[in-house]
C-alpha cells in the first residue's frame, strides 16, 4: 500500500527556535499534501492544504506567517514552525493523496515539544 | 462548511460483545465519502471503514460494519466480536469528492474490558 513517511517523529526544541517537519510520499507522487494538528485527547484541525508548486491554502485562525508550509515536489511538503513558543507544542501529522477522489496516506505524525 | 458530529466522548465494551459508535454529519451536497479511522495509542491513522454516498448498500469490513442513513445523516460504527485490540480512539470523517481534506469529528474513546 501507499506509504506517507513524515520525519521526525519526535522533537523537542527551545523557545524561539524554529523546527522543520518533513512529509514525504514514498511511492506515489502526491498532488496534495493536508496538514494536521492535533492536541491531547482532541480531534484532528485541518491547518492547512498544501499543493505542488503553488502556495498552501490556510485555515482560519493558522499564522501562515508562523507554521511555513513549502511543497516544492510532488513527493515532498515541510511544515516549518517559526520562533516556536511553548504552546506550539502539539501533534502534527500529514496527509497525501495522489489526485482527485484517491485515498488519503497518512504520515505517523510529529509529538513537537517547545521548552 | 461541513460538521462531523460524535456524540460519544467514551466507550466501553467487554470483549467478544458487540458495540456501536454514533456519527453525525451536515452537509449540502448529495455526492461525498464517510470514514472512520482507528488511532491507537501510537497515534497513527488507520482506515477502518470507508463508504461512499451514492452507494445504499452499508460498507463492512469484517468485523466492521456501518448503517449508512443519508436522509438522517447519520452513519454509525458497528463492532462485532469485540477485541482488546480494538481499544482506541476512533473518529468518523467526511471528505467531499476531489482532492480534498478530511473533516473530522471529535472521537469516541472504546475501551475493551476483557
Amino acid at each position: 500500500g501507499a506509504v506517507v513517511s513524515q520525519h521526525p517523529s519526535r522533537v523537542i526544541c527551545k523557545s524561539g527556535t524554529s523546527v522543520k517537519i518533513e512529509c514525504r510520499s514514498l511511492d506515489f507522487q502526491a498532488t496534495t499534501m493536508f496538514w494536521y494538528r492535533q492536541f491531547p485527547k482532541k480531534s484532528l484541525m485541518l491547518m492547512a492544504t498544501s499543493n505542488e508548486g503553488s502556495k498552501a491554502t490556510y485555515e482560519q485562525g493558522v499564522e501562515k506567517d508562523k507554521f511555513l508550509i513549502n511543497h516544492a515536489s510532488l513527493t515532498l511538503s515541510t511544515l516549518t514552525v517559526t520562533s516556536a513558543h511553548p504552546e506550539d507544542s502539539s501533534f502534527y501529522i500529514c496527509s497525501a493523496v495522489q489526485g482527485a477522489e484517491s485515498p488519503l496516506h497518512f504520515g505517523n505524525g510529529t509529538r513537537l515539544t517547545v521548552t | 462548511a461541513q460538521t462531523v458530529t460524535q456524540s460519544q466522548p467514551e466507550m466501553s465494551v467487554q470483549e467478544a460483545e458487540t458495540v456501536t459508535l454514533s456519527c453525525t454529519y451536515d452537509t449540502s451536497e448529495s455526492d461525498y465519502y464517510l470514514f472512520w479511522y482507528k488511532q491507537p495509542p501510537s497515534r497513527q491513522m488507520i482506515l477502518v471503514i470507508r463508504q461512499e454516498a451514492y452507494k445504499q448498500q452499508n460498507a463492512t469490513e469484517n468485523r466492521f460494519s456501518v448503517n449508512f442513513q443519508k436522509a438522517a445523516k447519520s452513519f454509525s460504527l458497528k463492532i462485532s466480536d469485540s477485541q482488546l485490540g480494538d481499544a482506541a480512539m476512533y473518529f468518523c470523517a467526511y471528505r467531499r469528492p476531489g482532492n480534498t481534506p478530511l473533516v473530522f469529528g471529535k472521537g469516541t474513546r472504546l475501551s475493551v474490558i476483557a
